[in-house]
């Protein structure tokens, strides 16, 4: 699976929306670009996943580059409860594991 | 809430001792993923069950296995245990169908500590 590459930190006010960026260069042309976040100390929560196509649901919006070596993740109206760290993984559809990175701690401020 | 659940939520263990772990996957995946996740750190992939059958694992050693039931539920277990194996294990379960395997949907974790 390819690599990502992630900001360690990012600040966003509350009520504005948080872009987190992510760099894949690598990424191959099965392999699919997920969004999981993790609050403290829970368990890692599934956000959202593309191919090439920009995707939304209603916790959030993925942009994917056309050359699909970077992607954005976008809270659009970023709470307090978004505080989180966020971790974009690559993995191909018959891959097993999840390969979490370091991620990014989104901080959500009043 | 996504439906997988894991237990127990804490436990304590004594160094050179066994555990075993347990979770329940959320209704309709056939598909059972353990990780580690020491503290300040993201988790790590420990292995993956799909038909009671390993699929995939990654760099664990061998006193750490598992089962798959055949109702999709899943064990981990770890024999001898070190101080190193204190962490947050995580279960996520998933569907898999042919070659092709799904999203993955976490449990809240077992914390276990070794002392």
């Amino acid at each position: 699976d390819a690599k990502t590459t992630q900001p360690p930190s990012m600040d966003c006010a509350e009520g504005r929306a948080a872009n987190l960026p992510c760099n894949h260069s690598t990424i191959s042309g099965n392999e699919y670009v997920y969004w999981y976040r993790q609050i403290h100390s829970q368990g890692p929560q599934y956000i959202i996943h593309g191919l090439k196509n920009n995707e939304t649901n209603e916790m959030a919006s993925l942009i994917i580059t056309e050359d699909r070596k970077s992607s954005t993740l976008i809270l659009p109206h970023a709470t307090l409860r978004d505080t989180a760290v966020y971790y974009c993984i690559v993995k191909g559809t018959s891959g097993s594991r999840l390969t979490f990175g370091e991620g990014t701690q989104l901080t959500v401020n009043p | 809430e996504t439906g997988v659940t894991q237990s127990p939520t804490h436990l304590i263990k004594t160094r050179g001792q066994q555990v075993t772990l347990r979770c329940s996957s959320q209704s309709g995946h056939n598909t059972v993923s353990w990780y580690q996740q020491a503290l300040g750190q993201g988790p790590q992939f420990i292995f993956q069950y799909y038909r009671e059958e390993e699929n995939g694992r990654g760099n664990f050693p061998p006193r750490f296995s598992g089962l798959q039931f055949p109702n999709y539920s899943s064990e981990l277990n770890v024999n001898a245990l070190e101080l190193d194996d204190s962490a947050l294990y995580l279960c996520a379960s998933s569907l898999r169908m042919g070659a092709s395997s799904y999203e993955q949907y976490f449990g809240p974790g077992t914390r276990l500590t070794v002392t």
